[in-house]
Order: structure tokens, then C-alpha cells, then sequence
């Protein structure tokens, strides 16, 4: 595809559901980020993902929150018994390199979570 | 751990005026990036400046990062209205893949 694909783009959610967000990368594209975005905030990371493998959890919020990229392409967050502070919107990225000096991060469109 | 704050958070202009928005950083960055965000879109990458000192020029656009690699600043020269959005920088620390971003800095111009 042309760009980072995110789907849902809107989201809402009872207080106790399991969601389940998708990201798809630019094809080829060795790393995927995920971010986590508040209103009137920057982005904050979430996690890191190198081709499959994970190497970086550390801004995952609780133990709610679940992210895979079973074969290196396509990726899921997953965010279990949501709460209301986890209402915003998750940005996924990806980056062409993996290892030494990294380029930019190419953003897709969000999914907006409400949780209600 | 690493915080990364810009000032001013928000910054209303007159067209055609110039606007700065600083980024500081309480760690030494290997590198910085600069994003630019739309109302109601996504993060769009400007520029990376990786070298102390570096000064990098995208037509009225001129990025700067400071000879710590702790501070880094973005100029716009003669704004217009397709300038209107919010920057955000974002650093990288030596080692670590993550983007820490910014704080932002809201831009709003004044036909």
C-alpha cells in the first residue's frame, strides 16, 4: 500500500470490553511503533516491534495492553478490559531500517478509542 | 526517564510573520526528528538532524540542533496559512529505538 493502513479508524467501547486494534505497515518496512496519543498531547510510546520480534514494551501502560506482529508485517494491539483513561487515539508507525541510524517514522491515521 | 519539553506551547500569528518553537531535552539525544501534525491528523515527518550544531534549511523552514545534542529549535520564516498545525519534536537516545516526542507547540496563523 501506499502508506501505514490503521483500522478501525473510530472505536467505541463499553468499560470491560476487549478491543482489538490493527495496524499494517508500509510493505517492507523492518520496524513498527505503537503509539498512544491524548487529546492536546504528543505521542507516547507504547512499544517496539522488529520485524517479529518485540524489543521494546516498556511504555505498554498495564498488563491490559498486548501488542503482536505474528509474521513482521501486519500488527495487533490489543487492549483487555479497557478503562476510561485508556480513551485515545493509537497511532501506529513504521520505519524502513532496523539497526544503526534509524529514518523517519511514517505515521497511519489513528484509531480513536472511547471508552465509555 | 527521558523528558523532552517545547515552549511555547501555543503561538497565534499574523501571516506573513515569522514563529520559533524551542525543544529541550534532559538527556544528550543521539538524534532528533521533527514532526508536523495537522488538526484532526497524523504525525508527518520533517526532518532528522543528527550532527552537533547541525543546521538543516527546507525552504522557509529552518531546523537547528544545539552542540549538546540536548536542544534543537524550528524556524518558519513568512508564515501562511497552510503553516497552521502543531510541531512536535521528538528524540532519540543512544541505543534505544523509541521517539520520545515533545510537548508540541500549537501553531495558529491570522489571515
Amino acid at each position: 500500500g501506499a502508506g501505514v493502513s490503521q483500522s478501525p479508524r473510530y472505536k467505541v467501547a463499553k468499560r470491560g470490553q476487549d478491543v482489538a486494534l490493527r495496524c499494517d505497515p508500509i510493505s517492507g518496512h523492518v520496524s513498527l511503533f505503537w503509539y498512544q496519543q491524548a487529546l492536546g498531547q504528543g505521542p507516547e510510546f507504547l512499544t517496539y516491534f522488529q520485524n517479529e520480534a518485540q524489543l521494546d514494551k516498556s511504555g505498554l501502560p498495564s498488563d491490559r495492553f498486548f501488542a503482536e506482529r505474528p509474521e513482521g508485517s501486519v500488527s495487533t494491539l490489543k487492549i483487555q478490559r479497557t478503562q476510561q483513561e485508556d480513551s485515545a487515539v493509537y497511532l501506529c508507525a513504521s520505519s524502513l531500517g532496523a539497526g544503526g541510524l534509524k529514518g523517519p517514522q511514517y505515521f497511519g491515521p489513528g484509531t480513536r478509542l472511547t471508552v465509555l | 526517564g527521558q523528558q523532552v519539553m517545547q515552549i511555547p506551547q501555543y503561538q497565534h500569528v499574523q501571516e506573513g510573520e515569522d514563529f520559533t518553537t524551542y525543544c529541550n531535552s534532559s538527556t544528550t539525544l543521539s538524534n532528533i526528528q521533527w514532526y508536523k501534525q495537522r488538526p484532526g491528523g497524523h504525525p508527518v515527518f520533517l526532518i532528522q538532524l543528527v550532527k552537533s550544531g547541525e543546521v538543516k534549511k527546507q525552504k522557509r523552514l529552518t531546523f537547528q540542533f544545539g552542540e549538546a545534542k540536548k536542544n534543537s529549535s524550528l524556524h518558519i520564516t513568512a508564515t501562511q496559512t497552510t503553516d497552521v498545525g502543531t510541531y512536535f519534536c521528538a528524540g532519540r537516545d543512544f541505543g534505544n529505538e523509541k521517539l520520545t516526542f515533545g510537548t508540541g507547540t500549537r501553531l495558529t496563523i491570522i489571515p
